[in-house]
C-alpha cells in the first residue's frame, strides 16, 4: 500500500523558516517524481513544487520561487520542503504527492500557520 | 502560465441527474488533465487521468472527456457519497495549475 506521511508543520513567525518532511512507503521512491501541493484555509489547491527522480531537476510555483526548496533523500525514501522567509499567505495545509504527471497518491497533509 | 477555468463553482444535483463539471485551458495541454475529488478534512483523491482514463478503484459512473481545450468530468446517477469539491489539474507544463474547484451537493 502506498503511504505518504508528512511531518514538521506547526506555528511559525513571519520571516522565519520551517522544514517539512514526507516519508514514503509502499513503492520504489526513486522511480517517481514527487511534489508538494498546498491548500490555504477554505481555499483551493495550489501546486508548490516538484522534483525529479534523483533530485537533479526542481520546479517551483511563482509564489514560492526563491524562498522554498524541494529536495529528496532516496536512501531514506523521504521528500523535503525547506520554507524560508515565511509569510502569512503561506499559511496552509501542505500535501506531499506522488507526481506521475498526475498526483496519484497524497499524504494526509501538514498544517503550517504563519503568524506572530 | 496556463490558466484553468473551471465551472460551475458550485452545484446542487439530485441522485437521478447527470452531473457535468468543465475545465477550459487557456492553451493546448494535450491530454495532460486530471480530476480529483476532495471531501471535507481529507486529502484529494485521483479520479481521472489523461483526460479520459479512470483511476484504479474509481466507480464507472465517473467519466472524463475532452473537446479541444475543454475538458469535462461527468458523474452519471451520482451517489450521496459523491458530495465534495472537485478539481481539475493541468500537468502539461509547469507551473502545474489547478482549477478553482466545484462544490457538489447531492440532494
Amino acid at each position: 500500500e502506498v503511504q505518504l506521511v508528512e511531518s514538521g508543520g506547526g506555528l511559525v513567525q513571519p520571516g522565519r523558516s520551517m522544514k517539512l518532511s514526507c516519508a514514503a512507503s509502499g513503492f520504489t521512491f526513486s522511480d517517481y517524481y514527487m511534489a508538494w501541493v498546498r491548500q490555504a484555509p477554505k481555499k483551493g489547491l495550489e501546486w508548490v513544487a516538484s522534483i525529479s527522480y534523483e533530485g537533479s531537476s526542481t520546479y517551483y510555483g511563482d509564489s514560492v520561487k526563491g524562498r522554498f526548496t524541494i529536495s529528496r533523500d532516496n536512501a531514506k525514501s523521504t521528500l523535503y520542503l525547506q520554507m524560508n522567509s515565511l509569510r502569512s499567505e503561506d499559511t496552509a495545509t501542505y500535501y506531499c504527492a506522488r507526481d506521475n504527471y498526475v498526483m496519484d497518491a497524497w499524504g494526509q497533509g501538514a498544517s503550517v500557520t504563519v503568524s506572530s | 502560465d496556463i490558466q484553468m477555468t473551471q465551472s460551475p463553482a458550485s452545484l446542487s444535483a439530485s441522485l437521478e441527474e447527470i452531473v457535468t463539471i468543465t475545465c477550459k485551458a487557456s492553451q493546448g495541454i494535450d491530454d495532460y488533465l486530471s480530476w480529483y475529488q476532495q471531501k471535507p478534512g481529507k486529502s484529494p483523491q485521483l479520479l481521472i487521468y489523461d483526460a479520459t482514463s479512470l483511476a484504479d478503484g474509481v466507480p464507472s459512473r465517473f467519466s472524463g472527456s475532452r473537446s479541444g481545450t475543454q475538458f469535462s468530468l461527468k458523474i452519471s446517477r451520482p451517489q450521496v457519497d459523491d458530495s465534495g469539491i472537485y478539481y481539475c489539474l493541468q500537468s502539461c507544463s509547469t507551473p502545474n495549475t489547478f482549477g478553482a474547484g466545484t462544490k457538489l451537493e447531492l440532494k
